[in-house]
Parts: structure tokens; sequence; C-alpha cells
């Protein structure tokens, strides 16, 4: 089975702008968790979807919101960037609420 | 955000020996998972611990849920080069729905 793909690998942005991160789950997997990770604050919980709703939502504010499809294919939009959401960003599948694979992660910088 | 206290931050050791690190919690978990991060990727699941008490392994690699719920061990027999990177512990929780806390990381760097 292929992996879960998080694109684009790398991103780069100025403050104010907004931004959107695609995940693929691995197939067969209904939940994907948003993860943000910084060097400070280590790896944060940010929203966890499954079959299309937002089950689980970490202490982020709500310029960080996601959704799933139909297919499991999740996003996340970042709106109104600061420079501190420079980070990388984390995508996780899991089957049901168990295990979870990560993804390689997108590097988002914001200048 | 909440997370656990791994210890040690990181560690230099020479090639051969081994190495042991720790997860601990004022919560119980459910689950235990163990992920090892490479420079600009995704954490990489090492070992899942399901019970207390249970005492898993996976190569050279071993871990142990804690009697208490509240921690977990990661041990490392002789370390080889390729083991460098940063070790993260996740505790699993169903208080709610299900949801994962990451350990703060362990840097471990190998001397050749």
């Amino acid at each position: 089975k292929a992996g879960v793909t998080q694109t684009p690998r790398y991103l780069i942005k100025t403050r104010g702008q907004q931004v959107t991160l695609s995940c693929s789950p691995i197939s067969g997997h209904r939940s994907v968790s948003w993860y943000q990770q910084t060097p400070g604050q280590g790896l944060q919980f940010l929203f966890e979807y499954f079959s299309e709703t937002q089950r689980n939502k970490g202490n982020f504010p709500g310029r960080f919101s996601g959704r799933q499809f139909s297919n499991s294919r999740s996003e996340m939009n970042v709106s109104t960037l600061e420079l501190g959401d420079s980070a990388l960003y984390l995508c996780a599948s899991s089957e049901q609420q168990n295990i979870q694979y990560f993804g390689a992660g997108t590097r988002l910088s914001v200048l | 955000g909440q997370q656990l206290n791994q210890s040690p931050q990181s560690m230099f050791i020479q090639e051969g020996e081994d190495v042991s690190m720790n997860c601990t919690s004022s919560s119980i978990f459910n689950t235990w998972l163990w992920y090892k991060q490479d420079p600009g990727e995704g954490p990489v699941l090492l070992i899942a611990l399901y019970k207390a008490g249970e005492l898993t392994s996976n190569g050279r690699l071993t871990a142990q849920f804690g009697i208490t719920r509240k921690d977990s061990f990661l041990n490392i027999s002789a370390s080889i080069p390729s083991d460098v990177g940063i070790y993260f512990c996740a505790g699993g929780t169903t208080s709610g729905t299900y949801k994962y806390i990451f350990g703060t990381g362990t840097r471990l760097k190998v001397l050749a």
C-alpha cells in the first residue's frame, strides 16, 4: 500500500496570505489527523477528521481549518498567515482511531 | 498545548552502546507508541504498546508499557550510526474521542 502523501512538500508564503495543504491517507484509512511541529513546541494536535466530519480539535485559533472529502483525502487551510505559523505540518492517517501513520509533511515558511 | 515529558532531551553515545529513554505523564494512557523522525521527514512508527506491563521488541528496539499506565520506556541495543534522529513517544487516550499526545522528543546522536 502507498503511504500517506502530503503536498506540497515545501511552501513559502508572506504574512496575511492564506494557504491550503493536502493529505492523501493510506488506502482504507478513514481517519486523518493534522499536527503542527515547531522546534519550540514539538508536535501539537490541530484536528482530526473521520468520514468527512471533524471529530476532535486542538487548541488552535479559527484561522486553522480543515475538511475531509468522501475519498478520505483531507485539506488544511490557514488564513491570514502569521510569522509564527512557520512550521512543519504533518498529516497522519489511521483505521478507526488506531495507530497513526505519518506523511513526510509540508514545510511552510511565512516571510 | 499538552505534551508528555520525555527524557533525556538529547544524548550523544558511542556506536555499539545501549540507549534508554523514557516518557512520563500525570495522565493514564490506553496506548503508547514510539516513533523515530529523521530530518525533513515525518515520524515513522517503531513500536506500539496496548497493555500495561507489555514488553515488545522490534529488532534492536524494545519498549515497555509502564505498569501505572503513565509511562513508557524505549531501549535501543548496540546502537549504529543510522539510529541518529529524534525519538518521540505518544500516549493514546480514549477520554472523549481517541486522541494522541506526543512527547517532547529525545534527540539521539551516535558517534562512530
